[in-house]
């Protein structure tokens, strides 16, 4: 089936530093999506993008992120700075309509 | 805010055996939400199980079932014979009614794990 890629699968980072998570998702796909899972927890919104805009965000999506898709490229979430909470598994999905398909997660782990 | 209550993982089951992973949801902020069970495989991402969005209607794919119970707010996960390949880490959600581009509240997940 359709499959949404991540990259990287892994990044650790220094405290402070910036991170760029990227998504390539399904590639008819109009609404995209972050989801954030901190260990033992459940894994949780962080925002949707639909048309080149944010349509929704959770009180986790801090000032210090950001997400854009220029052009048809990849979908990032960006985070600057990070801090040490911000170590989690983020998710990110997209869907042609409702049904939302979802990369294996990239595993941010900040120092 | 809306939420999802779930079996919380390990559950250890033996093969050919029944399974029921329970899941209630509080939805606050939507009448009636769209309810989700979704699949994590070792080594995949999360994939859609079954979807139900009409309140006393049953799901059913790959020989799970849920249904979909507003009185008691609960859609639980049941299959009558577990085989190993079950074996993933299963979690339930909801999402808003029209729900195109919506988010998804999940449950934290139970991770099963089927044996020979």
């Amino acid at each position: 089936g359709p499959k949404v890629l991540q990259i990287p699968s892994h990044q650790i980072i220094d405290m402070g530093q910036m991170v760029t998570l990227n998504c390539d998702p399904v590639s008819n796909h109009l609404y995209f999506y972050w989801y954030k899972q901190i260990l033992g927890q459940q894994m949780e919104f962080l925002v949707n993008f639909y048309n080149g805009k944010v349509m929704e965000k959770s009180k986790l999506f801090k000032d210090q992120f950001s997400v854009e898709r220029p052009d048809g490229s990849y979908f990032t979430l960006k985070i600057q700075p990070t801090a040490l909470e911000d170590s989690a598994v983020y998710f990110c999905a997209s869907s042609f309509l409702d049904k939302q398909y979802f990369g294996p997660g990239t595993r941010l782990t900040v120092l | 805010g809306d939420s999802v209550t779930q079996t919380e993982g390990p559950v250890t089951v033996s093969e050919s055996e029944s399974l029921i992973i329970n899941c209630t949801y509080s939805a606050t902020s939507i009448a009636y939400p769209n309810l989700f069970w979704y699949v994590r495989y070792p080594g995949e991402g999360l994939q859609l199980l079954l979807k139900v969005i009409t309140a006393g209607q049953k799901g059913s794919s790959r020989g799970f079932e849920a249904t979909y119970n507003k009185e008691t707010t609960s859609f639980h996960l049941q299959k009558a014979s577990v085989q190993e390949s079950d074996s993933a880490v299963y979690y339930c959600a909801l999402g808003m009614q029209q729900g195109t581009g919506s988010k998804l509240s999940f449950g934290k997940g139970a991770k099963l794990t089927v044996s020979p």
